[in-house]
């Protein structure tokens, strides 16, 4: 299994730009989100789904947009890039259906900077 | 409303001495206890996790935390620093009521172990 994947591992954008960051899990899990970690503040929770055809917001999650068309896949797009969205972005999946015990498996993120 | 404070954002210990990294939770009701390692420039994966089935939990490479009620603690700790043990460490809590999109994370300590 290659677990959580994500693309690309580097980006650099400028401000105004679109990108989609991809994200994909061969374990069957239900579930898959989308965070970003920023120095100081840990991981702040952006946007998660919770199956295929089933999304909703996070914590923070103005200036993204998420899909779940497929239980592998969960890109994560940015709108309009702005400089307050450098950040590392994680996307992480568990199997769900264990309540608040479900151990998260988290892909080795995707670093973006906006210019 | 939950929370989690990591006390310590930099912890240096010497190679072969006591690790301890301090972790503090709120919450109404005692919640379940995560903690998370991530080595430089890769996501987190799970070290261990409280699931109210024991207090004293054992992780994967040598790390214990104890969940302490009275206190509402859950400190990591392992007996010998390894210099392999250089990492950032997340404490995460989430609520009985499931959902982990109600998860979170504390702002992380990175742990430097000097040889």
């Amino acid at each position: 299994n290659a677990g959580v994947t994500q693309t690309p591992k580097f980006q650099v954008l400028k401000t105004g730009q679109s990108m989609t960051l991809q994200c994909a899990q061969d374990m069957n899990h239900e579930y898959m989100s989308w965070y970003r970690q920023d120095p100081g503040m840990g991981l702040r929770l952006i946007h998660y789904s919770v199956g295929a055809g089933i999304t909703d917001q996070g914590e923070v999650p103005n200036g993204y947009n998420v899909s779940r068309s497929t239980t592998e896949d969960f890109p994560l797009r940015l709108l309009s890039a702005a400089p307050s969205q450098t950040s590392v972005y994680f996307c992480a999946s568990s199997p769900g259906g264990t309540g608040g015990t479900d151990t998260q498996y988290f892909g080795p993120g995707t670093r973006l900077t906006v210019l | 409303a939950q929370s989690v404070t990591q006390l310590g954002s930099h912890v240096s210990v010497s190679e072969g001495a006591l690790v301890l990294l301090r972790c503090n939770y709120s919450s109404s009701v005692p919640p379940y206890l995560f903690w998370y390692v991530q080595y430089p420039n890769q996501g987190l994966q799970l070290l261990l996790k409280y699931t109210s089935a024991a207090t004293l939990v054992k992780g994967i490479n040598g790390f214990e935390a104890e969940f302490k009620k009275s206190e509402t603690s859950f400190h990591l700790t392992k007996p010998s620093a390894h210099m392999s043990d250089a990492a950032e460490y997340f404490c995460a809590v989430s609520p009985h009521s499931g959902g982990y999109q109600k998860v979170t994370f504390g702002i992380g300590t990175k742990l430097q172990v000097i040889p």
